[in-house]
């Protein structure tokens, strides 16, 4: 009974392929993010999706794109993958992003490393 | 632009009591959490203040002055378990976290 699942939990790449990774939420929560967490353990919001709409597009890379199939799931597809794009990266997901107390909850996170 | 300043690294001896202190300065304020992540894990929510004082909550406590742009998240009776990083984000006017780079608390018997 997992709240935010992700998977898989470790990808290990060839720089130049197209990768996916996988979130899926069962909290019933109306909003979903994409985080990234570098080496230096900054936490970066990509994404985030409020019921099924993109509301927050932060200035990454267009080789990312999240794809939400319904509110429970926000996809993040990466393309040409580089070196730069290792990192850890989690999914999150909270009741209503207008709802400022709403306590963000975090999957497992995915290990990216690029060869 | 905006940002987040905590210290890097804390180092705390277990029994004692550590003070975390976070400063902000973000394009409006809707309010702050704290969160705890233990190295190789998810974040996990410890406290959100959104008025000035103190909110105690068991063995932390995290307190909130929106006039000086500061907060800290003060633990008291450390045990070994809380050796994680801590990590200050503030909610903007866009309602987007902004996240600190969080500091590193050492834990030592």
């Amino acid at each position: 009974d997992t709240a935010v699942s992700q998977t898989p939990k470790y990808l290990v790449t060839q720089m130049g392929n197209d990768k996916s990774i996988k979130c899926e939420q069962n909290l019933g929560h109306d909003t979903m993010y994409w985080y990234k967490q570098d080496s230096k353990k900054f936490l970066k919001i990509m994404f985030s999706y409020n019921n099924k709409e993109l509301i927050i597009n932060e200035t990454v890379p267009n080789r990312f794109s999240p794809k939400s199939p319904d509110k429970a799931h926000l996809n993040l597809h990466i393309n040409s993958l580089e070196l730069g794009d290792s990192a850890v990266y989690f999914c999150a997901s909270s009741q209503d992003i207008t709802e400022t107390s709403e306590t963000q909850y975090f999957g497992p996170g995915t290990r990216l490393l690029v060869l | 632009g905006q940002n987040i300043d905590q210290p890097t690294e804390m180092t705390a001896t277990e029994g004692a009591i550590v003070q975390i202190n976070c400063t902000y300065q973000t394009s409006g304020f809707n309010g702050l959490f704290w969160y705890q992540q233990h190295a190789g894990e998810a974040p996990t929510f410890l406290s959100y203040n959104v008025l000035d004082g103190l909110e105690e909550k068991g063995r932390f406590s995290s307190f909130l002055s929106r006039s000086k742009g500061y907060s800290y998240l003060l633990l008291k009776e450390l045990q070994m378990k809380d050796s994680a990083s801590y990590l200050c984000a503030v909610v903007d006017s866009n309602y987007q976290l902004i996240w600190g780079a969080g500091t590193k608390l050492i834990i030592k018997p």
